[in-house]
């Protein structure tokens, strides 16, 4: 198996444009999240889907942010407009069912808002 | 709030040397996950300890939890230089109504010298 797979790696993109970033989670898996990492917050939790369906965004940090399932292999982050404070690693992670299970990452992809 | 704490927040040693690392957390848990970051990389899922659980092991790692204190530390044991990640806490807490997701502490950064 590839593992959860992130697109793009990097991106770089300047204040007031829309960014998209992509995660497929591993085949199988149901839950999926979304999670934010900078050195001051640390890594943040921004929304977590089971079955296709949102059960948690109130990590989403404002209407900026938002997030879709549309089917169990593909979800998508959107930031529109973006701004420097978005500046972050974005991962996805995926895991089966819905419980407390150990969360297998993807690597991220390094965004930077200038 | 963050509900893991790592500490310390970094830690050299040397080859050879064991490394301890602890973490914190306030509420209560169904099980406590430690996770490895190598520079640039995502999370990768190191051992689960549930709660009624107090000792395991795997490989050169050993893990503790204490639920009285809330609190758990990660020891490994002859490190080695490729040893040299950050590692986190995570926590899936049984307060609130999200199952499945996770709470992670900012880390501790371990720097293994040759």
């Amino acid at each position: 198996d590839a593992g959860v797979i992130q697109s793009p790696r990097h991106e770089v993109t300047e204040m007031g444009q829309e960014v998209t970033l992509r995660c497929k989670p591993i085949s199988g898996h149901n839950s999926l999240f979304w999670y934010r990492q900078t050195m001051m917050r640390g890594l943040e939790l921004l929304i977590y889907f089971n079955n296709n369906v949102p059960i948690d965004d109130s990590g989403m940090p404002e209407d900026r942010f938002s997030a879709k399932m549309p089917n169990a292999s593909f979800s998508t982050l959107k930031i529109q407009p973006s701004e420097p404070r978005d500046s972050a690693v974005y991962f996805c992670a995926s895991i089966p069912g819905r419980g407390y299970n150990e969360q297998f990452f993807g690597p991220g992809t390094r965004l930077t808002v200038l | 709030s963050q509900q893991g704490e790592e500490d310390p927040q970094a830690l050299s040693i040397q080859e050879g040397e064991n490394a301890t690392m602890n973490c914190s957390y306030k509420t209560s848990i169904n099980n406590l996950q430690w996770y490895r970051q190598n520079s640039g990389r995502g999370l990768v899922h190191l051992i689960l300890i549930r709660s009624n659980e107090r000792e395991k092991h795997s490989g050169r790692l050993r893990v503790t939890l204490d639920t009285s204190k809330k609190s758990s530390s990660l020891l490994i044991t002859a490190s080695r230089a490729a040893d040299t990640a950050s590692y986190f806490c995570a926590t899936a807490s049984t307060y609130g109504g999200s199952q499945g997701n996770l709470i992670f502490g900012k880390g501790t950064k371990l720097s293994v010298k040759p």
